[in-house]
């Protein structure tokens, strides 16, 4: 089936310490997103890609890094700059990124700090 | 800049009740609506879409939503809830012009509890 895959599903985060967060996907998608989730807040945008080896700041990028070097994956590095980095993190694709395409979610990474 | 509004951080409903689950976004021109919903720990999945023409929209599930421009309201429905449907929703709102067209604007979510 396709779809996209989040790893690990559970992250610790020890202080000054850059963590990798890997999303994969076997959709055929061009267009991958970022987005970290907080109790009672929704969801914020952190990175996008349209294509790869491009990618735009969302939101909330700071503290936040990304690459697009296959156009299956799309890693997030949450870099100790990012003072507040406990939230539940989720990668979308969607085919194109035009706003009438839905976007489609793996299971997310819960990161924690030590 | 494009804002979403869901009414109620929590609704809570016994089984087989009718629910309403409300949405308004703030800017008038044109654009593209969402509603998803997330299971505890997972990802969030469509429900259901506006795009264009009808303004009623059914999803999966038994859920559908009303699209009402004058009010820039899109508010979900259900006629009579289960068990199963205890989860969070989420309704959101892409621009369909402009540099931003694509970027999914969220609300934060209304928790439907539903009891026995």
């Amino acid at each position: 089936d396709g779809g996209i895959t989040q790893s690990p599903k559970y992250l610790f985060r020890k202080e000054g310490q850059n963590v990798t967060l890997s999303c994969e996907q076997n959709l055929n998608h061009d267009a991958m997103y970022w987005y970290r989730q907080d109790p009672g807040q929704g969801l914020r945008l952190i990175y996008y890609s349209q294509i790869v080896n491009d990618f735009q700041k969302g939101d909330i990028a700071e503290g936040y890094s990304v690459s697009r070097e296959k156009k299956e994956s799309f890693p997030l590095t949450v870099t100790s700059a990012q003072k507040n980095p406990t939230a539940f993190y989720l990668c979308a694709s969607s085919i194109f990124k035009t706003g009438n395409q839905p976007q489609h979610f793996g299971d997310g990474t819960r990161l924690s700090i030590l | 800049a494009q804002s979403v509004t869901q009414l109620d951080s929590q609704v809570p409903v016994f089984e087989e009740a009718p629910v309403e689950l409300r949405c308004n976004y703030s800017s008038s021109v044109s654009v593209y609506l969402f509603w998803y919903v997330q299971y505890p720990n997972q990802g969030l999945q469509l429900l259901l879409k506006y795009l264009s023409g009808s303004t009623l929209v059914k999803g999966i599930n038994g859920f559908e939503a009303e699209f009402n421009k004058s009010q820039t309201s899109f508010h979900l429905r259900k006629p009579s809830v289960h068990i199963s449907d205890t989860a969070e929703y989420f309704c959101a709102v892409s621009d369909i012009y402009g540099g931003s067209q694509g970027n999914l604007i969220f609300g934060k979510g209304t928790k439907l509890s539903v009891k026995p």
